[in-house]
């Protein structure tokens, strides 16, 4: 069936540093793929999606590139701040109805 | 564009009491998703309608659990016989008609914590 499994947090990073958080994906056919965020306290939003392979999605300096060969959407920042520090979900839209899979999250802490 | 918007948005209930959420999704959005979040986990997903039809449930959702919209505008979302397993976020998204890729995303609203004592 279709899943999504993500690195296990949490990631704890200087301010500055640089962010990988890694997202591999199983799926039947061509599924778009999404980066939401959870700020504490707050809904998702959705940060970054791409729909196609090769396409790189791009939001507030993360970046994701849609990998078909292998299976994977990782998410990278040059250079983290504090007000970064938040639950990432990786997520693939499935099915005739379109819903979506989310993989466990990962938890960010970016310290001054 | 005021966002989608959730009611109540915290609950406490003692077990075996109903419990009754609300969302109110983006307006002229006709595709409204039911979500549930347990704590360290990723949201799974409960129930979509198209406008007012009900078109997918998943086996999460037992027969304890019922989900209207009613006129194809808001949605609530019931649980008779509150669990102490039921504790958990449920989230609401919504998203507007097909038009191409680019009308893929799903809205969230901030989510009904419910807390089942």
């Amino acid at each position: 069936g279709n899943s999504v499994t993500q690195m296990e947090g949490p990631v704890t990073l200087s301010e500055e540093a640089f962010l990988t958080i890694n997202c591999t994906y199983t799926a039947t056919g061509y599924p778009s793929l999404f980066w939401y965020v959870q700020y504490p306290g707050e809904g998702l939003q959705l940060l970054l999606k791409a729909t196609k392979a090769d396409d790189k999605g791009s939001n507030k300096g993360f970046e994701a590139t849609y990998r078909k060969e292998t299976t994977s959407f990782h998410l990278e920042k040059g250079s983290v701040q504090v007000s970064d520090s938040a639950v990432y979900f990786c997520a693939l839209l499935t099915g005739g109805y379109n819903k979506l899979i989310f993989g466990a999250g990962t938890r960010l802490a970016v310290h001054p | 564009d005021t966002g989608v918007s959730q009611n109540p948005r915290h609950k406490i209930t003692k077990r075996g009491q109903n419990v009754t959420f609300r969302c109110d999704p983006i307006s002229e959005h006709n595709r409204l998703y039911w979500y549930r979040q347990t704590l360290g986990q990723g949201p799974e997903f409960l129930t979509y309608f198209q406008n007012e039809a009900q078109l997918e449930k998943s086996r999460l959702l037992s027969d304890r659990f019922s989900a209207e919209r009613p006129k194809g505008s808001f949605s609530t979302l019931e649980i008779q016989r509150t669990e102490q397993g039921d504790s958990a976020m449920y989230l609401c998204a919504s998203r507007s008609p097909p038009r191409g890729t680019s009308t893929d995303t799903q809205y969230f609203g901030p989510g009904t914590r419910l807390t089942v004592l």
